[in-house]
């Protein structure tokens, strides 16, 4: 079954810049999705098709694509953005698959 | 606003049924594709099922083919997931999510809050 990859965890310092990584077979041909989530709240969209920002979302929310990995970049980390990103796509059946999820600690 | 929110979850025997709602408001319910996804506390993410607009296309995950059946009633703006045969490892919150603008646009935007399904003995 497709899978996508991500690192289990990522940290940075307030201020200094996150990125996520999203590795996928089907990536070129299929866009990429992520979603933030806080604990006991639900997920909530942040990128969609690789690199749009939904209307609400920070500008330092920023999405890019290459080849098969997919990378969510948070420029100017606060404390607020720490929670765990996924990254959502879809195989070539349209049938979806999230990664197994990132947890982002801003130390 | 737009908004959904699910209901129906709870304990329940290995073997036992359950049927969760999940309600829309705020939006135009009936042009819009759903999803139920799942989330076993402490873990990632996992697709269930999706239901078109109509009702007329409906796609589950392998996991929960034959057991659960999704469907909507476009006159009451509510999703439904029939649970049935259920297994210990069905134990999770599940969600219901609105599909994007098209078809085509598979993104999750907005989700409910989650309704945590038990199934224990």
């Amino acid at each position: 079954s497709y899978e996508l990859t991500q690192p289990p965890s990522v940290s940075v310092s307030p201020g200094q810049t996150a990125r996520i990584t999203c590795s996928g077979d089907a990536l070129p041909k299929q866009y990429a999705y992520w979603y933030q989530q806080k604990p006991g709240q639900a997920p909530v969209l942040v990128i969609y098709k690789d690199s749009e920002r939904p209307s609400g979302i920070p500008e330092r929310f920023s999405g890019s694509s290459s080849g098969t990995t997919v990378t969510l970049t948070i420029s100017g980390v606060q404390a607020e953005d720490e929670a765990d990103y996924y990254c959502q796509s879809a195989d070539s059946s349209g049938t979806v698959v999230f990664g197994g999820g990132t947890k982002l600690t801003v130390l | 606003e737009v908004q959904l929110v699910e209901s129906g979850g709870g304990l329940v025997q290995p073997g036992g049924s359950l049927r969760l709602s999940c309600a829309a408001s705020g939006f135009t319910f009936s042009i819009y594709w759903m999803h139920w996804v799942r989330q076993v506390p402490g873990k990632g993410l996992v697709w269930v099922s999706r239901i078109n607009s109509d009702g007329s296309s409906i796609r589950y995950a392998d996991s929960v083919k034959g057991r659960f059946t999704i469907s909507r009633d476009n006159a009451k703006n509510t999703l439904y997931l029939q649970m049935n045969s259920l297994r210990a490892e069905d134990t999770a919150v599940y969600y219901c999510a609105r599909h994007g603008d098209t078809a085509m646009d598979n993104w999750f935007d907005p989700w409910g809050q989650g309704t945590l399904v038990t199934v224990s003995s």
